[in-house]
């Protein structure tokens, strides 16, 4: 079965604190991962996609097979990183198609 | 920049209506899709499209329908609204390219079912 698991509901943590989102996922075949960001009264954006192997606003993201896992990182978190962060697995020839995880509530606090 | 809008921020609808959402997109992408949204449950795939003309049901179709008469505009459509249609509703457009092709969202319909 294809699915995105993200375990926690709720993150909080303190300013300069390191953050890691957790994301797993099931799929029978080579997987294409990305995180999308939802900051508060904006749409629903990419953050960055396991492809790209980039960093973005400090953000990076490892696939690992091994664990079936697409955690998300940062070493020292923002208040501006608060958000709503989902992991979504590619599930069409197109771009677009995603099976997306529950979501992850990030708080940075000050 | 580009462009995906959804034509009404907020909706409050009878049981039983009929409902239309509307979604425009302004990039000439071939690929448009109709998510819900629901704290808990993250986004669920109702219906998705390729072409004009064409739609192909997502995950959780059930209750709703979708029309594309033009490459850019999506409607998803409630036939008989129900309260438990309550919901976030966003609609994504994508270009044609690979599995990794990003998908643009638009700001999303807030749809409350009376």
């Amino acid at each position: 079965a294809q699915r995105v698991t993200q375990p926690e509901k709720l993150l909080s943590v303190f300013k300069g604190a390191p953050v890691e989102l957790k994301c797993n996922y099931s799929y029978s075949g080579s997987p294409e991962l990305f995180w999308y960001v939802q900051y508060s009264r904006q749409r629903l954006q990419l953050l960055l996609r396991h492809i790209s192997r980039e960093s973005i606003k400090g953000f990076t993201a490892d696939l690992n097979k091994g664990e079936t896992s697409f955690h998300l990182k940062k070493p020292f978190a923002q208040e501006e990183d608060s958000a709503m962060y989902y992991c979504a697995l590619s599930v069409g020839n197109q771009g677009g198609k995603l099976i997306f995880g529950q979501g992850t509530e990030l708080s940075v606090k000050p | 920049d580009v462009k995906v809008t959804q034509s009404s921020r907020y909706l409050v609808k009878r049981t039983g209506e009929k409902v239309f959402l509307e979604c425009v997109q302004d990039m000439d992408h071939e690929n448009m899709f109709w998510y819900r949204q629901d704290p808990g449950l993250g986004l669920r795939l109702i219906y998705f499209s390729y072409d004009v003309k064409m739609k192909e049901k997502g995950d959780i179709p059930e209750g709703y329908s979708v029309s594309r008469e033009k490459k850019e505009r999506f409607s998803l459509i409630l036939e008989s609204a129900s309260t438990n249609q309550t919901s976030m509703y966003l609609c994504a457009s994508s270009p044609t390219g690979g599995w990794d092709t990003e998908a643009f969202f638009g700001q999303g319909t807030r749809l409350t079912v009376v």
